[in-house]
């Protein structure tokens, strides 16, 4: 079955260290990944997706198949970077999402 | 372009009543999904229309339902409800169905409901 991981269900971090959201999926095919994000207070919008590989808000996420990971990561975190990450997965066909658990970034002054 | 639309935003309903769920998509769009959020569950698919067409559906008891209609716009049905059916319901759309490449999903800011 398919199933997304993350293992942090909240993460904290000092305003200019560098951030790494975890997410592991299982599925041996050929998955589409996906970072969501929702800010206090608002809908939940897409961050960024694997095949598009951008960059977006300075957040990064490289998908590791070896590994079956999807990684969201940023140099640099900022106070505006605080909110609620979830990995997603879709796969050709199944016509669902598959989201994680969630991880909370709060990030520190 | 206006947004995914659910009405209502907030509910709160009776152990044993059943309750409605509306979701206008984008102007466009023909697929429409549904999510259930809890805090420790987080987002848990329930369904995905497409044309009309109900083409997956999450592991949710047969009292959650779900129709389509003809101009996109969808609705949810949850019956006999029980206490841990409170949650946040969220819609969402595509301009596609689910999976297809490159389909973005956009949510609606969701239905509050609350069982008690």
């Amino acid at each position: 079955a398919q199933r997304v991981t993350q293992p942090e269900k909240l993460l904290s971090v000092f305003k200019g260290a560098p951030v790494e959201l975890k997410c592991n999926y299982s599925y041996s095919g050929s998955p589409e990944l996906f970072w969501y994000v929702q800010y206090s207070r608002q809908r939940l919008q897409l961050l960024l997706r694997h095949i598009s590989r951008e960059s977006i808000k300075g957040f990064t996420a490289d998908l590791n198949k070896g590994e079956t990971s999807f990684h969201l990561k940023k140099p640099f975190a900022q106070e505006e970077d605080s909110a609620m990450y979830y990995c997603a997965l879709t796969t050709s066909g199944t016509y669902k999402y598959i989201f994680g658990t969630g991880t909370r970034l709060k990030v520190l002054a | 372009k206006a947004g995914v639309t659910q009405t209502p935003r907030y509910l709160i309903k009776t152990r044993g009543q059943q309750v409605t769920l509306s979701c206008s998509p984008i102007s466009g769009h023909r697929s429409v999904s549904w999510y259930q959020q809890t805090p420790g569950q987080g987002l848990q698919f329930l369904f995905e229309y497409f044309s009309e067409t109900q083409r997956n559906k999450g592991n949710f008891p047969g009292r959650f339902s779900g129709r389509q209609f003809s101009n996109s716009r969808s609705e949810m049905n949850v019956s006999t409800l029980e206490l841990g059916d409170s949650a946040l319901y969220l819609c969402a759309s595509s301009l596609g169905p689910l999976g297809g490449s490159g389909n973005t999903i956009y949510f609606g800011e969701g239905s509050w409901l609350t069982v008690v």
